[in-house]
């Protein structure tokens, strides 16, 4: 189990907004530590997607968006694709376990 | 653009050491303060970061895995490397190589190899 709690699968029709939650403690991002962004597609290796300062790298779309408060961040994946469907992780820091965290994904499905 | 490629043994038995490599393209593994690190995704444990190396060979290390774990760099080869040493079937899993990126006070990881499975199995 994962000290960053994610749902486990979500989903949207095309051109809606979905978001993911990730719900984490005061050892992780209640101390105050970034939450980033992972999309891994089937079959293939995890991708960066967003950092905790809302930084993209180039070539993932402005429809992708972070926020984080107190205990919880968010990932905000607006007008939804097709070619959105994917797992979704977060990662951040905790300080009990002193190691980098990831959540335990969330899968989304484009209906 | 940057490029790294996870190499090794896929195949391990129970007890034995599991080595990888990561060789890093497309630029130097010499270059800025990055943190280059392994992670590993297993069906019953999701994500998991094993450890990171810097190019000055300081190391930073999971606390679960430490007393296992040895990573380290080749800055002529320019490339690093895992060495888990008593494994079990608990480390089967899909191991990936990234590069990781620091700022005080937090750290991620891009781009990502494309990982590579290592099954422990007598």
């Amino acid at each position: 189990q994962s000290v960053l709690t994610q749902p486990p699968s979500v989903s949207g029709a095309p051109g809606q907004r979905v978001t993911i939650s990730c719900t984490g403690s005061s050892s992780n991002l209640g101390a105050g530590y970034d939450v980033h962004w992972y999309q891994q597609l089937p079959g293939r290796a995890p991708k960066f997607l967003i950092n905790g300062n809302n930084n993209r790298p180039s070539g993932v779309p402005d429809r992708f968006s972070g926020s984080k408060s107190g205990t919880s961040a968010s990932l905000a994946i607006t007008g939804l694709q097709a070619e959105d469907e994917a797992h979704y992780y977060c990662q951040s820091y905790d300080t009990i376990l002193t190691s980098w965290v990831f959540g335990g994904g969330t899968e989304l499905t484009v209906l | 653009q940057l490029q790294l490629q996870e190499s090794g043994s896929g195949l391990v038995k129970p007890s034995q050491t599991l080595s990888l490599f990561c060789a890093v393209s497309g630029g130097s593994i010499s270059s800025g303060s990055y943190s280059w690190s392994w992670i590993r995704q297993s069906p019953g444990k999701g994500l998991e970061w094993i450890g990171y190396v810097h190019h000055s060979e300081s190391t930073r290390y999971n606390p679960s895995l430490k007393s296992r774990l040895t990573i380290s760099i080749d800055t002529s080869k320019n490339q690093f490397s895992l060495k888990l040493t008593s494994v079990t079937a608990a480390d089967t899993a899909v191991y990936f190589c990234a590069r990781g990126h620091v700022v005080p006070g937090t750290l991620w990881f891009d781009p990502w190899g494309q990982g590579t499975l290592v099954t422990v199995s007598s």
